[in-house]
């Protein structure tokens, strides 16, 4: 079955301080895998999107994640967190049925100044 | 995304009682979905539609209906509302481009938070 694994349910940074938010994923064939960020009463904004070619993604914001075929991973990652960072994030996958999204549970994001 | 439109953004309403919630967009995509998003669950797919004359199903849409009104205009409806289904909707829409293997990134609306008491 295809599914979305974000292992971590919660993770605390300082500012300042790098972030990798881990994402699993099970799939026949290669998947289409993104990143959404949804800030507290706000939407989901796309943060980057993998579909094929080269492996690390750049994205909005300062983020990138790096699609591990080895590993069935799609890690997010970001050098230096700002305060603004805190949100929760969601690794979301594509498989072969068009449209059809499958969410990971989310990862919350703290931050501490 | 200001693209794309959800009324009302807060509601509550009582069991038994039928609402209307609604999705609209400038994007000119021919895709719209609904989902609802629950603590710890992530969003689920309620109903989609990849045009006007087509609707499917999605993974929870018991209790559940839409209608695909224009390209731009997507409702969905709780014909008799449960407390169960208290949560926050999102609707979104998709840019399929089949020149390109079929991208289909979806962008979200802001949510409608739905509590039934």
């Amino acid at each position: 079955a295809q599914s979305v694994t974000q292992p971590d349910i919660h993770i605390t940074v300082s500012e300042g301080a790098s972030l990798e938010l881990r994402c699993n994923y099970s799939y026949g064939a290669t998947p289409y895998l993104f990143w959404y960020v949804q800030s507290p009463g706000q939407g989901l904004q796309l943060l980057l999107k993998y579909f094929s070619g080269d492996t690390l993604v750049q994205g909005i914001k300062g983020f990138e994640a790096e699609f591990k075929r080895s590993q069935s991973s799609f890690n997010l990652r970001k050098p230096s967190v700002h305060w603004s960072d805190a949100a929760e994030y969601f690794c979301v996958g594509r498989g072969s049925t068009l449209g059809r999204l499958y969410f990971g549970r989310g990862t919350q994001l703290t931050v501490w100044p | 995304d200001a693209d794309v439109t959800q009324t009302p953004r807060n509601r509550i309403t009582k069991t038994g009682k039928r609402i209307m919630l609604e999705c609209s967009q400038t994007k000119g995509h021919d895709r719209m979905y609904w989902y609802r998003q629950d603590p710890g669950l992530g969003l689920r797919l309620i109903y989609y539609s990849f045009d006007v004359k087509d609707i499917n199903k999605g993974e929870i849409s018991d209790g559940y209906s839409v209608s695909r009104q224009a390209q731009a205009k997507f409702s969905l409806s709780l014909e008799s509302a449960i407390p169960n289904q208290t949560a926050l909707y999102f609707c979104a829409t998709s840019d399929f481009l089949a020149g390109e293997g079929g991208t289909d990134t979806q962008y979200f609306g802001p949510g409608t938070r739905l509590t039934v008491l």
